[in-house]
């Protein structure tokens, strides 16, 4: 079985500072880390996705994510972040092949002018 | 590339009625997903098709939920009766591969009030 854990539900942090958001998983088999981001009343948007590979991963918007085996962790950072990064940002596991995706409960990024 | 789309956008029912959703994958994607997302939670999978054959149901209240997706393409999800804790947003999501490896594409959902 697959589990996320995102250890903040809500992150305040000053226009233009760094933030990080923390999500730590538990997998028995290989994963497949993904963070999506979802702005009121939209859908999610998949920021950026581990596969294999290089343990730090780029995606939109600046972010990115760090992969850490040993510590079981997929941590996302932006080292200065936006109005417009307000949003609810989401940790996600898969297995491969036809293991379901499963999702954290989410963590409330809040900028504050 | 269209996204995805579903309607309707908002529903309002009463509890003991019937509801139906409606989703339309971006062409080429042969997994789709139903998704619910209660408030203040991460989205739950409630069903996964590969084409049209059903891959992951284990999370579906089958006694009050279904979905078909005839032809591999389009999907319904219904609700039949309603309860009051079926209210949340209903996301409907595809994919290229099963183990979602490209990500998800995601629609803007439904969201559904039971009162």
């Amino acid at each position: 079985a697959q589990s996320v854990t995102q250890l903040d539900s809500q992150v305040p942090v000053f226009e233009e500072a760094p933030v990080e958001l923390r999500c730590n998983y538990s997998s028995s088999v290989s994963v497949y880390l993904f963070w999506y981001v979802q702005y009121p009343n939209q859908g999610l948007q998949l920021l950026l996705k581990y596969l294999s590979g290089s343990t730090l991963v780029k995606g939109i918007n600046g972010f990115e994510a760090e992969f850490n085996k040993s510590q079981t962790s997929f941590h996302l950072r932006k080292p200065s972040v936006h109005i417009s990064d307000t949003a609810e940002y989401f940790c996600a596991v898969s297995g491969g092949g036809y293991q379901k995706v499963t999702f954290g409960i989410g963590t409330k990024l809040q900028v504050i002018p | 590339e269209a996204g995805v789309a579903q309607s309707p956008r908002y529903k309002i029912i009463e509890k003991r009625q019937s509801v139906a959703f409606w989703c339309n994958p971006i062409s080429g994607h042969a997994t789709l997903y139903w998704y619910q997302q209660i408030l203040g939670q991460g989205p739950k999978l409630l069903i996964q098709f590969q084409n049209n054959g059903v891959v992951d149901d284990s999370q579906l209240p089958k006694d009050r939920f279904s979905a078909e997706r005839l032809k591999g393409v389009d999907s319904t999800l219904k609700i039949q009766p309603a309860k009051l804790e079926d209210s949340a947003v209903y996301l409907c999501a595809s994919s290229l591969d099963p183990g979602a490896s490209y990500g998800y594409t995601f629609g803007s959902g439904t969201r559904l009030t039971v009162v």
